[in-house]
C-alpha cells in the first residue's frame, strides 16, 4: 500500500470555525490531490498540487484553500466551515499523470 | 468535465456467482481506474486500465477506449467482495483530475 496518512481521521466542528486537514506521504510522489465524497456524487476534486508550492483548483474548490510547502505534506483548509462542507475528505497521490492512490479519508462533520 | 456512468447501481449476488459491472464515459481519456471501497471506507486500487485487458485473481477488467467503456468482471464472488465499486477516468488534456462515477454497490450474500 502507498504510504499515505491523513489527520485527523474524524473531526466535529462548528459552523464558522477554521479547519485544517493534513495529508502526509512517504512515497515522494510529485502529485497530490484533495477530493470530497458525498452521497450520490462519487468523489470530486477540490484542489491538487503538481509540486512544492504549485497548486491548482479542482471542480469544487469554493470555500477551500490548500498549501504545499514540502513534497510530503498537502494541507487543506476550510477558512470558515459551513454545514455544506460536511463530507468525507480523501487525499490521493500519484507519481505521474497516471494511477492515483488514496489515503484512508477524514470524516468531517460541521454542526 | 467528463461524465461517467456506472451500471447497475446496485447488485445483490449469491456467494459463488459471477458479475459484470459497466462504466461508460463521455470523452477520450488517458487514465481509467477501478476501485473497491470496502465497508470501512477505504478505497482500494483494483486496476489501472486506460485500454486493454488485465486480470488479477478472480477479477478482470477490459477497457475499449475507442468505444468509451470499461467492464469489471468478478468471478466466484465472496462475501468480502461486498462494497462499492467505482470507475474513475482522467481527461486527455487539462488538469490531472479523476472523474468518478457514482458507483455500483455490490452485496454478496452467503
Amino acid at each position: 500500500d502507498a504510504g499515505i496518512t491523513q489527520s485527523p481521521r474524524h473531526k466535529v466542528t462548528e459552523t464558522g470555525t477554521p479547519v485544517t486537514l493534513r495529508c502526509h506521504q512517504t512515497e515522494n510522489h510529485r502529485y497530490m490531490y484533495w477530493y470530497r465524497q458525498d452521497p450520490g456524487h462519487g468523489l470530486r476534486l477540490i484542489h491538487y498540487s503538481y509540486g512544492v508550492k504549485d497548486t491548482d483548483k479542482g471542480e469544487v474548490s469554493d470555500g477551500y484553500s490548500v498549501s504545499r510547502s514540502k513534497t510530503e505534506d498537502f494541507l487543506l483548509t476550510l477558512e470558515s466551515a459551513t454545514s455544506s462542507q460536511t463530507s468525507v475528505y480523501f487525499c490521493a497521490i500519484s507519481e505521474t499523470i497516471r494511477e492515483q492512490f488514496f489515503g484512508p479519508g477524514t470524516r468531517l462533520t460541521v454542526l | 468535465g467528463i461524465q461517467v456512468e456506472q451500471s447497475p447501481p446496485d447488485l445483490i449476488l449469491q456467494e459463488g456467482a459471477n458479475s459484470t459491472l459497466r462504466c461508460n464515459f463521455s470523452d477520450s481519456v488517458n487514465n481509467l481506474q477501478w476501485f473497491h471501497q470496502n465497508p470501512w471506507g477505504q478505497l482500494i486500487n483494483l486496476f489501472y486500465i486506460p485500454s486493454g485487458t488485465k486480470q488479477n485473481g478472480r477479477l478482470s477488467a477490459t477497457t475499449v477506449a475507442t468505444e468509451r467503456y470499461s467492464l469489471l468482471y468478478i468471478s466466484s464472488s465472496q462475501t468480502t467482495d461486498s462494497g462499492v465499486y467505482f470507475c474513475a477516468v482522467g481527461p486527455l488534456t487539462g488538469a490531472n483530475n479523476l472523474f468518478f462515477g457514482t458507483g455500483t454497490r455490490l452485496t454478496v450474500i452467503p
